[in-house]
């Protein structure tokens, strides 16, 4: 069975501070794994996810196979971080996304 | 990008009817298209998939019966509430994946369709 786990359903951070959300995941294999943010309002969409190793608005998230983990960090919060973030994950057999329960960001200015 | 498509984007019914919701994938073809439901505050869980052309797999626990689900193109899937009850009333949300873009795994979203029974 494959299961995501987001521990902060709520994080606060004021406008540069650095942030993390954290990530735990389960699967018996070699999972996918995604970050998917939701803007108020908006649909979800595609962060990043961890085969591509890039950094999009300054997020960046590295998967540790030993602490199965996929934390999602950022150096310099921004007010426009504010939004509903899920980690998601996907095993090798394909499409069928698992999501953690979301952790809802606030950045106060 | 990959552009997904929902209608309605909210509707409101009277208890026992059915309430038909289509997704439709507008810019490629979608071989798989993915139901989801969110209750308030909380995550997306996976109702079923839908493959063009044969029967949907549903979750543990999704009545198919209630949530009739069609695959008929490459571009449109319908989820068909059926004899709609309160209990139904939630945010459907579909995506469909595009094995041509972005890799194999990645699916995009429609913008959900709220629900509401009375």
């Amino acid at each position: 069975a494959q299961r995501v786990t987001q521990p902060e359903k709520l994080l606060s951070v004021f406008k540069g501070a650095p942030v993390e959300l954290k990530c735990n995941y389960s699967y018996s294999g070699s999972p996918e794994l995604f970050w998917y943010v939701q803007y108020s309002r908006q649909r979800l969409q595609l962060l990043l996810r961890h085969i591509s190793r890039e950094s999009i608005k300054g997020f960046t998230a590295d998967l540790n196979k030993g602490e199965t983990s996929f934390h999602l960090k950022k150096p310099f919060a921004q007010e426009e971080d504010s939004a509903m973030y899920y980690c998601a994950l996907t095993g090798t057999s394909g499409s069928r996304l698992t999501f953690g329960e979301g952790t809802q960001l606030t950045v106060n200015p | 990008g990959a552009v997904v498509s929902q209608h309605p984007s909210r509707v409101i019914c009277k208890s026992g009817t059915s309430v038909k919701i289509e997704c439709r994938s507008l810019d490629f073809q979608a071989t798989t298209m993915f139901w989801y439901r969110q209750f308030p505050k909380q995550s997306l869980m996976l109702m079923a998939t839908s493959n063009e052309g044969s029967k949907a797999t549903y979750e543990q626990g999704v009545e198919k019966d209630k949530f009739l689900i069609n695959h008929a193109s490459l571009t449109l899937s319908t989820l068909t509430v059926t004899s709609a009850h309160p209990e139904d009333s939630s945010f459907y949300i579909c995506s469909a994946r595009d094995p041509g873009t972005g890799g194999i795994n990645e699916q995009f979203f429609g913008p959900g369709t709220r629900l509401t029974v009375l």
